[in-house]
C-alpha cells in the first residue's frame, strides 16, 4: 500500500469548514483513497473513499487531485463532535477484504468552539 | 449498514491471568476479520487476520501462542490473551468486512484492557 502523509494536528472553528490534506505521492493506479476518522476511545468510522473522481456523501467530501498524488477530506460544517483523529489510508480495493488497513499516524482535528 | 459489537467495552484483569474479548458481526457474514492494537497516543496497529475456519495469520513480532484466536463462525471471532502481563494493556479493536460492502471495513468500539 502506498505511503500517506499528514499533518499531525490542525484546528478548526466550529461551523466552518475543516480542510485535512493527505499527500500520496507513491499511489498506484488501482489504489483507492480512504478515509476514516477515530474519536477518542471509539473503534475508526468510516467516512468516504475514491479512487480519481471527487467524492461526497452525507459527512464529507473528497477532492482527489487530477495526478493522484494528494487529496483533501472536507467537513463542510465541522462541529464540536468532528474533533477526532482522521486517517488517510490508500489500498488497492480488494473484494474479498482480505487484508487489513494500515493506519498512519493521521492528524489530530481539533474543533474549537 | 455492517455493524460490529465487540464486548467487553473494558476489562481489568490480575497479571497471570487470561482475558477473552469477543467480536461479532451482528448484520453480515464476515469470512475475515482483523485484531488491532492502540498503546496511548498511538496508531491502530494491525495484529492478525482471523480466518474463519482456519488458523489466523499472525503480524511480525505478534506472538500466537500469548495472543490465541479463534474464528469458529462466520459472526465470531475471538481474542485471548493468555498469560497477561501490564505491558499487554491497551486498546484492542476488531473489525471485519462484508465481501460485498463498498463502504470499507467496519471496526468495532474497541476494548481496553487493564492488567494490573
Amino acid at each position: 500500500d502506498a505511503k500517506t502523509t499528514q499533518p499531525p494536528s490542525m484546528d478548526c472553528a466550529e461551523g466552518r469548514a475543516a480542510n485535512l490534506p493527505c499527500n500520496h505521492s507513491t499511489i498506484s493506479g488501482n489504489e483507492y483513497v480512504y478515509w476514516y476518522r477515530q474519536i477518542h476511545s471509539q473503534g475508526p468510522q468510516y467516512i468516504i473513499h475514491g479512487l480519481k473522481n471527487n467524492e461526497t456523501n452525507e459527512m464529507a467530501s473528497l477532492i482527489i487531485t487530477e495526478d493522484r498524488k494528494s487529496s483533501t477530506l472536507i467537513l463542510p460544517h465541522a462541529t464540536l463532535r468532528d474533533t477526532a483523529v482522521y486517517y488517510c489510508i490508500v489500498r488497492g480495493y480488494s473484494g474479498g477484504g482480505a487484508d487489513g488497513l494500515t493506519f498512519g499516524k493521521g492528524t489530530h482535528l481539533i474543533i474549537q468552539p | 449498514g455492517a455493524v460490529v459489537s465487540q464486548h467487553p467495552s473494558w476489562v481489568i484483569c490480575k497479571s497471570g491471568t487470561s482475558v477473552k474479548i469477543e467480536c461479532r458481526s451482528l448484520d453480515f457474514q464476515a469470512t475475515t476479520m482483523f485484531w488491532y492494537r492502540q498503546f496511548p497516543k498511538q496508531s491502530l496497529m494491525l495484529m492478525a487476520t482471523s480466518n474463519e475456519g482456519s488458523k489466523a495469520t499472525y503480524e511480525q513480532g505478534v506472538e500466537k501462542d500469548k495472543f490465541l484466536i479463534n474464528h469458529a463462525s462466520l459472526t465470531l471471532s475471538t481474542l485471548t490473551v493468555t498469560s497477561a502481563h501490564p505491558e499487554d494493556s491497551s486498546f484492542y479493536i476488531c473489525s471485519a468486512r462484508e465481501g460485498s460492502n463498498p463502504y470499507g471495513y467496519t471496526f468495532g468500539s474497541g476494548t481496553r484492557l487493564t492488567v494490573v
